[in-house]
């Protein structure tokens, strides 16, 4: 299977400010990522997909202009939480399909908004 | 909405045990069906996966099954370990795209 890493691990963060999250293909080059978000004990929901060189696409309900997504490389995508608020605590998590049917999840980033 | 749900949101057994989670799904039109185990803290990590033009499905310690009459789908693990206690996820992905569904989540807790 693919080899995803997440950067930071996690990170807290005060209330107003933007947080940035790395997610690296290590051994694949990804022209498609996908952001997830976790919230306690809840199943993993999708956010966004991340398009290599173009826009992203969201899922309904998601503020494109709040979680900002750049895949600028194969091999490296980030999501931006701007303006975070208490909310916005939850983990996150990418992964990236290396066949049409195959889906490898990073370690995930745990976000704590104060 | 149409999505993938699970049975049970705990499980626990002890070590030595079949563990069997069940998963029921409501879209027809779905043709591939992964299960993931996540530990605390941790991404999901692929388990065992299965098609919708099988029914049954091996790998080492685990087994799939899918019935597609009553859209069920279920992970059968033999001889649990203590260090498969984690949250059990299954997920499905519709013939259209590629972005998975997922349910919400079997807490499997196995004791010494």
């Amino acid at each position: 299977g693919a080899v995803v890493s997440q950067h930071p691990s996690w990170v807290i963060c005060k209330s107003g400010t933007s947080v940035k999250i790395e997610c690296r293909s290590l051994d694949f080059q990804a022209t498609t990522m996908f952001w997830y978000r976790q919230f306690p004990k809840q199943s993993l929901m999708l956010m966004a997909t991340s398009n290599e060189g173009s826009k992203a696409t969201y899922e309904q309900g998601v503020e494109k202009d709040k979680f900002l997504i750049n895949h600028a490389s194969l091999t490296l995508s980030t999501l931006t939480v701007t303006s975070a608020h208490p909310e916005d605590s939850s983990f996150y998590i990418c992964s990236v399909a290396p066949r049409r049917n195959e889906q490898f999840f990073g370690p995930g980033t745990r976000l704590t908004v104060l | 909405g149409e999505s993938v749900g699970l049975h049970l949101p705990t499980l626990s057994v002890q070590e030595g045990d079949n563990s069997i989670i069940n998963c029921a799904y409501s879209n027809s039109a779905s043709d591939y069906f992964i299960w993931y185990k996540q530990e605390s803290g941790k991404g999901p990590q692929f388990i065992i996966d299965i098609r919708s033009n099988m029914d049954k499905r091996q790998g080492q310690r685990v087994t799939v099954l899918l019935n597609k009459t009553v859209k069920h789908l279920s992970l059968q693990i033999a001889a649990t370990q203590p260090g498969d206690s984690a949250v059990y996820f299954c997920a499905e992905k519709l013939q259209a795209g590629t972005a998975l569904i997922f349910g919400k989540g079997t807490t499997l807790s196995v004791s010494s």
